[in-house]
């Protein structure tokens, strides 16, 4: 079946450490997108990528890196200079202007 | 900057009722879409809607209908009939280039809580 995966579901690190949380899909979309999700706040975009080995920063970028070696793939780290990083990670793709975005299940990190 | 506004923290509404959510959006593209999004409490995103800004026809999927006013900027989207599986957060997003940019970026709203009361 076509799909966008993230995984894991869930994630607890320990506080300095850097984490990387994956996102793949089999839709052949170009367009691939990383939000963060906290209550009260709806989706903030904090990379995204149109085509292979490009990518731009979002709203809130900073404390986070990406990579897009393959179509397919488009994980993103959360480093240890992001200062809140506990949050829900939606991770999307979208194959032209005008259509949907499809998403993941997401991923809850916790700090702790 | 693009911005998408939903000025409606929690909205409630009876079952069997029509609903109106808000969305105005801002950006200096000419060519862009917007789209609302569902989210229930289990947290993933269901796409319910799709507007082109050269669109003229107001947008229709079922029960769903967006209300396009160009000019005013603003994209609202009405819900006949709700259901109680109707609540939800509803997310209103728009996918445009930014000023002096050339890749498309996907912006969404704050969102709206809705309730559907039986």
């Amino acid at each position: 079946d076509g799909g966008i995966t993230q995984s894991p579901k869930y994630l607890f690190r320990k506080e300095g450490q850097n984490v990387t949380l994956s996102c793949e899909q089999n839709l052949n979309h170009d367009a691939m997108y990383w939000y963060r999700q906290d209550p009260g706040q709806g989706l903030r975009l904090i990379y995204y990528s149109q085509i292979v080995n490009d990518f731009q920063k979002g709203d809130i970028a900073e404390g986070y890196s990406v990579s897009r070696e393959k179509k397919e793939s488009f994980p993103l780290t959360v480093t240890s200079a992001q200062k809140n990083p506990t949050a829900f990670y939606l991770c999307a793709s979208s194959m032209y202007v005008n259509t949907e975005a499809f998403f993941g299940q997401g991923t809850r990190l916790t700090v702790v | 900057a693009q911005k998408i506004t939903q000025t409606q923290p929690g909205m409630f509404v009876q079952e069997k009722e029509a609903v109106t959510l808000d969305c105005t959006y801002d950006t200096s593209d000419q060519s862009y879409g917007l789209f609302w999004y569902k989210q229930p409490s289990s947290g993933e995103m269901i796409f319910l809607i799709y507007q082109g800004s050269y669109d003229e026809q107001n947008a229709t999927e079922g029960r769903y209908s967006l209300n396009f006013q160009k000019a005013r900027k603003s994209a609202n989207l009405v819900i006949s009939a709700s259901q109680l599986g109707d609540s939800a957060m509803y997310f209103c997003a728009m996918r445009a280039v930014e000023s002096g940019g050339s890749n498309y970026k996907l912006t969404f709203g704050k969102g709206t809580l809705l309730t559907v009361n039986p």
